[in-house]
């Protein structure tokens, strides 16, 4: 199973929106609605930002939304502010108990 | 509240193996499966597999399936991963993290520190 295809990097200036595509398959992401999107800051362990492709974990933002399309999964954030640069990943259920990881989106604010 | 400590830095040579724990706390173990996911330098995270903590049935990605083994010690409330045949592109920081509810196992919503593995000759 190949990784999960994001950008390898988005910017924006703070106040802005982006948007980060994750492409997948039909046996991933357009097969299940369980995707999800982790915030990763160097040297921090991952964080949950978005499950079940919309769906945001309390304690999240409303900056963050997620939504999907066929393949593609997307993650917005919107009025970025300076501590939203970290890496991205989407995650995706790919059957049988199995997940898999998008090859990670470095978020610069400028 | 949801603790997930894991062992310390490991640094093995080539052809070694390596057995990583993740100690769990605050809340009832066997009941929330649990991930291993690596991220190797300047590389994106990568799934290893997953375990139930009941039972310890386990489902591993493809590509480490005749290299890794994961297991439980219930009565210690630890995950313990054991890679064998090391290799360079193994170096990595390796994170346990536990499921989100019981019925969402496709989310990691709790996460150990990392542990990072070297292996070099």
């Amino acid at each position: 199973q190949s990784a999960l295809t994001q950008p390898r990097s988005v910017s924006g200036s703070p106040g802005q929106s982006v948007t980060i595509s994750c492409t997948g398959t039909s046996s991933d992401v357009g097969a299940y609605d369980y995707v999800s999107w982790y915030q990763h800051h160097p040297g921090k362990a991952p964080k949950l930002l978005i499950y079940d492709v919309t769906e945001r974990p309390s304690g999240v933002p409303g900056r963050f939304s997620g939504s999907k399309s066929g393949n593609t999964a997307s993650l917005t954030v919107s009025g970025l502010q300076a501590e939203d640069e970290a890496d991205y990943y989407c995650c995706a259920y790919a059957g049988v108990y199995s997940i898999l990881f998008g090859g990670g989106t470095k978020l610069t604010v400028l | 509240q949801v603790q997930l400590v894991q062992s310390g830095p490991e640094v093995k040579k080539p052809g070694a193996s390596v057995r990583l724990s993740c100690k769990a706390s605050g809340y009832p173990f066997t009941n929330f499966h649990i991930h291993w996911v690596r991220q190797s330098p300047g590389q994106g995270l990568e799934w290893v597999g997953i375990i139930n903590p009941s039972g310890g049935s386990t489902t591993y990605a493809q590509r480490f399936q005749d290299r890794v083994t994961m297991t439980t010690d219930t009565s210690a409330t630890t995950v313990y991963l054991d890679l064998s045949s090391l290799r360079s592109d193994d170096t990595a920081v390796y994170y346990c993290a536990r499921v989100t509810r019981t019925t969402q196992i496709y989310y990691l919503g709790y996460w150990g520190q990392g542990t990072l593995v070297t292996v070099s000759s």
